[in-house]
């Protein structure tokens, strides 16, 4: 199994640029995320999908749009990239949570790393 | 407001003695901690975790401790190795299915 794959792992842009970040994951799971890492601020939920066909804002959506048209896929699109996206992208993918007081490990990718000028 | 809080940035520890990494959270609703542990240039990978019902998780060198009372976690890493030189983040999750919120991580660096 390949895992949780991103890419591209590098990219820059420049302001009103738009682009997708890709995600995809091997593992049949329901559930996918998307994150970003900003110094002190640890991981951030931008947009989260319980499956295919269903997605929902997380902490951090705006400026962010997503789609899950399948199982193995979650892009994450900036229509207009600005400079306070500059950040790294993570993507996790989970079994969707089974109870309380307990979930699934989420799995993450190695990350994209996105400088906005 | 960050509901969940690493106070220290950084720590330091020599090899072979004991690391511990703090973290409080404000949500009451909180019913489930994670640590994970990050190398540079890759995504975080899970450590061990522990639910509310319980105040203490033990996994090899790792030892987490969980406090309600105090809203307050800690991971005791005995005996720290060079190989556990990462970022360290504590994340909490709720009765909101997978989401997760993350402590600002803890830089810890075990010297030889």
């Amino acid at each position: 199994n390949a895992g949780v794959t991103q890419t591209p792992k590098f990219q820059v842009l420049k302001t009103g640029q738009s682009m997708t970040l890709q995600c995809a994951q091997d593992m049949n799971h329901e559930y996918m995320s998307w994150y970003r890492q900003d110094p002190g601020m640890g991981l951030r939920l931008i947009h989260y999908s319980v499956g295919a066909g269903i997605t929902d804002q997380g902490e951090v959506p705006n400026g962010y749009n997503v789609s899950r048209s399948t199982t193995e896929d979650f892009p994450l699109r900036l229509l207009s990239a600005a400079p306070s996206q500059t950040s790294v992208y993570f993507c996790a993918s989970s079994y969707h949570r089974q109870g309380w007081m307990s979930t699934d490990t989420q799995y993450f990718g190695p990350g994209t790393r996105l400088t906005v000028l | 407001d960050q509901q969940v809080k690493q106070n220290s940035p950084s720590l330091s520890v020599q090899e072979g003695r004991i690391s511990i990494l703090n973290c409080d959270y404000t949500n009451s609703m909180f019913d489930y901690f994670l640590w994970y542990k990050k190398y540079p240039a890759e995504g975080p990978t899970f450590l061990i975790s522990i639910s509310s019902i319980k105040d203490k998780n033990e996994d090899g060198r790792f030892t987490v401790f969980l406090n309600k009372s105090a809203k307050h976690l800690s991971l005791h890493i005995v005996p720290s190795q060079p190989g556990d030189s990462a970022v360290y983040f504590c994340a909490a999750t709720g009765n909101a299915g997978n989401m997760l919120t993350f402590g600002g991580g803890t830089r810890l660096m075990v010297k030889p």
